[in-house]
């Protein structure tokens, strides 16, 4: 079946412009996250969604990041007023509820700052 | 935070040796996964790995989940120029959130030369 999709691949965009990113999680998963990736580094985790609801958003760096998900599926992160070090690789994945714990990534989103 | 040492860092290898990679942490954890990632891509799952002592294959890896229940090795065999990637190591830790927040190691970068 169809993998995480994610939306744009690459955007480029202007110091103080907001952008939208969008991920399709696998049909039937529940939880939805979404984490950075910067340059050469690991993964910063930044909110996980359980159905439409966000019951941790701990790491989101500002209040200029935002998220939410519609439908128990589709999910939308912000970045409001982008400044050149929100410029990374933004990573969705999703799994299924219950105590199994694999997540399955998306290609992921490269965004740059400028 | 939790955190997961992986190591090591960076491996230059020639086509047809052996890898072995690993992770440890301070405290237990109750689920091991083994993710690799190609340039431009996301993360693609390898192995999952639940119970103490597991061994599990695919193909010519091979990974455990440590007897301690705080660490786990990937090993991969007879590598060929198609395994470069970086690999890393998640997990989740035995008493952490209640679904499926996963910690990350910082990934081992792995050249193959042909």
């Amino acid at each position: 079946g169809a993998g995480v999709s994610q939306s744009p691949s690459n955007k480029v965009t202007e110091k103080g412009k907001d952008v939208e990113l969008r991920c399709d999680p696998i049909s039937g998963h529940t939880a939805l996250y979404w984490y950075r990736q910067s340059l050469g580094q690991g993964l910063e985790f930044l909110i996980y969604f359980q159905g439409n609801s966000a019951p941790d958003k701990s790491g989101l760096p500002s209040d200029r990041f935002s998220a939410e998900r519609t439908g128990g599926s589709v999910s939308t992160l912000t970045i409001q007023r982008t400044q050149q070090e929100d410029s990374a690789v933004y990573l969705c994945a999703s799994s299924f509820s219950g105590g199994r714990y694999e997540q399955y990534f998306g290609p992921g989103t490269r965004l740059t700052v400028t | 935070g939790q955190q997961l040492n992986q190591s090591p860092q960076s491996m230059f290898i020639q086509e047809g040796e052996d890898v072995s990679m690993n992770c440890t942490s301070s405290s237990i954890f109750n689920t091991w996964l083994w993710y690799k990632q190609e340039p431009g891509e996301g993360p693609v799952l390898l192995i999952a790995l639940y119970k103490a002592g597991e061994l599990t294959s695919n193909g010519r890896l091979t990974a455990q989940f440590g007897i301690t229940r705080k660490d786990s090795f990937l090993n991969i065999s007879a590598s060929i120029p198609s395994d470069v990637g970086i690999y890393f190591c998640a997990g989740h830790p035995a008493g952490g959130t209640s679904y499926g927040k996963l910690t990350f190691g910082q990934g081992t970068i792995l050249t193959v030369h042909p």
